[in-house]
């Protein structure tokens, strides 16, 4: 399986671009990287996904250098309503199924 | 329109009761999933299902039983509850198992067992 490594905690002011990195050096040929969100009381929404270089949706960006190792997670001009935690995954083919790490949280100041 | 839904959103029982949790999606997803999210917030599979039929079975103690009537929904039945099972539910689903897909979360269910 492959493992994620995430920072645990983040903080950031309003306006600001928040880059979350995440680490996984054994990731698979045939894996995907995905990142979810998660409010306090909610079930996690997903953010974004890629398999290599670069992937740029409404929300967020996502980098994956050549070599798959890592990713970041890219937030434009954070608001306050950022505030959450951020998981990154890196998907299981052999068992079809997402592990989910401890995730990143990120506190947004005014 | 709600995607993912699950009832009750709280549950506080008491050990050695029996409850379960409901999920229903109206997506029109072939898989669902359930997950336990515990005080660490740590998120786990448990089980997910595929067209009604088990896919994943993760070590989770058989007091703990998922039921598919239908592709919409995925009910889970606990047994005995213990101390330990006190957490919050999620109940996800994905159009189907080809990979990669996205998962759609309900809301969640935190149960509290005294």
């Amino acid at each position: 399986l492959a493992k994620t490594t995430q920072p645990i905690s983040m903080d950031s002011y309003e306006g600001q671009e928040v880059n979350i990195t995440c680490s996984h050096n054994n990731i698979a040929t045939n894996d995907y990287i995905t990142w979810y969100q998660q409010f306090p009381s909610q079930g996690p929404r997903f953010i974004i996904q890629g398999y290599k270089t670069k992937v740029t949706n409404e929300v967020a960006s996502l980098f994956i250098p050549a070599d798959r190792k890592s990713s970041t997670l890219s937030l434009p001009r954070v608001s306050l309503s950022d505030t959450a935690v951020y998981y990154c995954l890196v998907g299981d083919m052999t068992t079809d199924k997402l592990i989910f790490g401890t995730g990143t949280r990120l506190q947004v100041f005014p | 329109d709600t995607a993912v839904s699950q009832t009750p959103k709280y549950l506080v029982t008491q050990m050695g009761n029996d409850k379960s949790i409901k999920c229903e999606q109206n997506l029109g997803h072939d898989t669902m999933y359930w997950y336990k999210q515990d005080s660490k917030k740590f998120l786990k599979i448990m089980f997910s299902y595929n067209n009604k039929e088990l896919i994943i079975n993760e070590t989770v103690p058989n007091r703990f039983s998922p039921k598919s009537p239908d592709k919409a929904h995925l009910n889970l039945h606990i047994n005995s509850l213990e101390l330990g099972d006190s957490a919050v539910y999620f109940c996800a689903s994905s159009q189907d198992l080809n990979w990669p897909y996205e998962q759609y979360f309900g809301p969640g269910t935190r149960l509290t067992v005294t």
